[in-house]
């Protein structure tokens, strides 16, 4: 069965360069979640994304933005990378979105690994 | 405080062993996730459940939506099972998104 694809799966950029990370959900999947998981650290929701629009945000820094596009697979851009923006970058995708009243289970992506120099 | 907390953040076991971990949590959710994560990082679901028992071979879960608590149980562990277990708070409604504990780290020594 298909899964969720992250790419790339390890990034390495210099301080203050910009970076995007894609997220390919499962096909049919209508949400897309992006989290944040830093060394050593729980993951933290970013922000996510429901029939292209965003639906809720969570500890995403200005620097940052995402979007989903109409094949539903969506980007998190990256700019003015701080050396504390190194982290394990995860993409989730879900069957349907917010506002729902049932709680839809997640599937996760393999991550993409930034590592800021 | 954490809205999820898990008991406790590190496990050692011997194989063959019954392990149990624990996840409480503050609000009210529509459901909890069990995830494992491998060292390299790829989280895969285990379970997703809002209410009573799931069993997946030697896997169970279980959750007291009263008391807001959890535990995952695995049994016959084996050193395989070595991994971070994460339970994450659904909270569905407006937002599906996962509040994550504090991860339990076992290693299950043969």
């Amino acid at each position: 069965a298909a899964g969720v694809i992250q790419s790339p799966r390890h990034l390495i950029k210099e301080k203050r360069e910009t970076a995007t990370l894609k997220c390919y959900p499962i096909p049919r999947h209508d949400t897309v979640y992006w989290y944040q998981q830093g060394p050593g650290q729980d993951p933290q929701f970013l922000i996510s994304f429901y029939e292209k629009m965003q639906s809720d945000k969570g500890s995403i820094p200005d620097r940052f933005s995402a979007q989903q596009f109409s094949d539903y697979h969506s980007e998190l851009n990256m700019s003015s990378l701080e050396l504390g923006d190194s982290a394990l970058y995860f993409c989730a995708s879900s069957l349907a979105g917010p506002g729902q009243g049932f709680a839809y289970e997640q599937y996760f992506g393999p991550g993409t690994r930034l590592t800021v120099t | 405080k954490n809205e999820v907390e898990q008991s406790p953040q590190n496990l050692t076991a011997q194989e063959g062993e019954f392990i149990t971990i624990n996840c409480s949590y503050s609000v009210g959710i529509s459901a909890l996730h069990w995830l494992q994560q491998h060292p390299g990082g790829g989280i895969v679901s285990l379970f997703m459940l809002s209410s009573g028992k799931k069993k997946h071979g030697r896997l169970i879960a279980t959750i007291n939506i009263q008391e807001k608590h959890s535990s995952l149980h695995i049994t016959a562990s084996h050193p395989r099972d070595s991994a971070v277990y994460i339970c994450a708070a659904h909270y569905g409604g407006a937002t599906n998104k996962l509040i994550f504990g504090t991860g339990t780290l076992l290693a299950v020594q043969p």
